[in-house]
């Protein structure tokens, strides 16, 4: 099974800060990742997929990047809707989730 | 207005079984596949199985956690995917979520539920 790792597992940030989230695959899964986003009490909403393509209705400011085993996830300028969890996923085969990161205000 | 609604959580004793529902409404259920992710309180989020649509087999995957335990079914002519979960264990509690596989060209969970809470203790 493909194991996924995210890190940091948590991060404070300012509003205007540019914060970058990274995910490692065990093994190679081409660009088959993709990014969501969960706020406390809510599902989880898809923010990336393909790597680095954005989901239609999801703010510019997000943007993912990476191929086969390493991945990020760069939020530009932090605004106040965007403190949440965030966690990968792959679909190469199967689908495993990473652990998450916690974004909380600073 | 598209939508999924999940169904059936609650309390369950260890060993039980229980059955969850996920209703869509405002899509063309049988043209998609579809899967369960859980979510276990103030934890991260679990994948448990998928159900292909017809054109793809019909076929199903599932988690090492649940396999032999869960099965996932589905009712196109309802728009009604099932998630039925046998000898259930504590370890099982969670908020459930349906969602939908979009999968033309590239791949992803792009329509969720709000979940359902299903509580195993006895």
């Amino acid at each position: 099974a493909i194991q996924m790792t995210q890190s940091p597992s948590s991060l404070s940030a300012s509003v205007g800060d540019r914060v970058t989230i990274t995910c490692r695959a065990s093994q190679g899964i081409r660009n088959d990742l993709g990014w969501y986003q969960q706020k406390p009490g809510k599902a989880p909403k898809l923010l990336i997929y393909a790597a680095s393509s954005l989901q239609s209705g999801v703010p510019s400011r997000f943007s993912g990047s990476g191929s086969g085993t390493d991945f990020t996830l760069t939020i530009s300028s932090l605004q106040p809707e965007d403190f949440a969890t965030y966690y990968c996923l792959q679909d190469h085969n199967l689908f495993t989730f990473g652990p998450g990161t916690k974004v909380d205000i600073k | 207005e598209v939508q999924l609604v999940e169904s059936g959580g609650g309390l369950v004793k260890p060993g039980r079984s229980l059955r969850l529902s996920c209703t869509a409404s405002g899509l063309t259920f049988g043209e998609y596949s579809m899967s369960w992710v859980r979510q276990t309180p103030g934890k991260g989020l679990e994948w448990v199985g998928f159900i292909r649509s017809k054109a793809y087999g019909g076929t199903t995957e599932y988690a090492a956690s649940v396999r032999d335990r869960f099965t996932i079914s589905r009712d196109d002519s309802k728009s009604i995917a099932y998630l039925q979960m046998n000898s259930l264990k504590t370890e099982d509690t969670a908020v459930y979520y349906c969602t939908r596989y979009y999968n033309y060209g590239y791949g992803y969970f792009d329509l969720w539920g709000r979940g359902t809470l299903v509580t195993v203790s006895s």
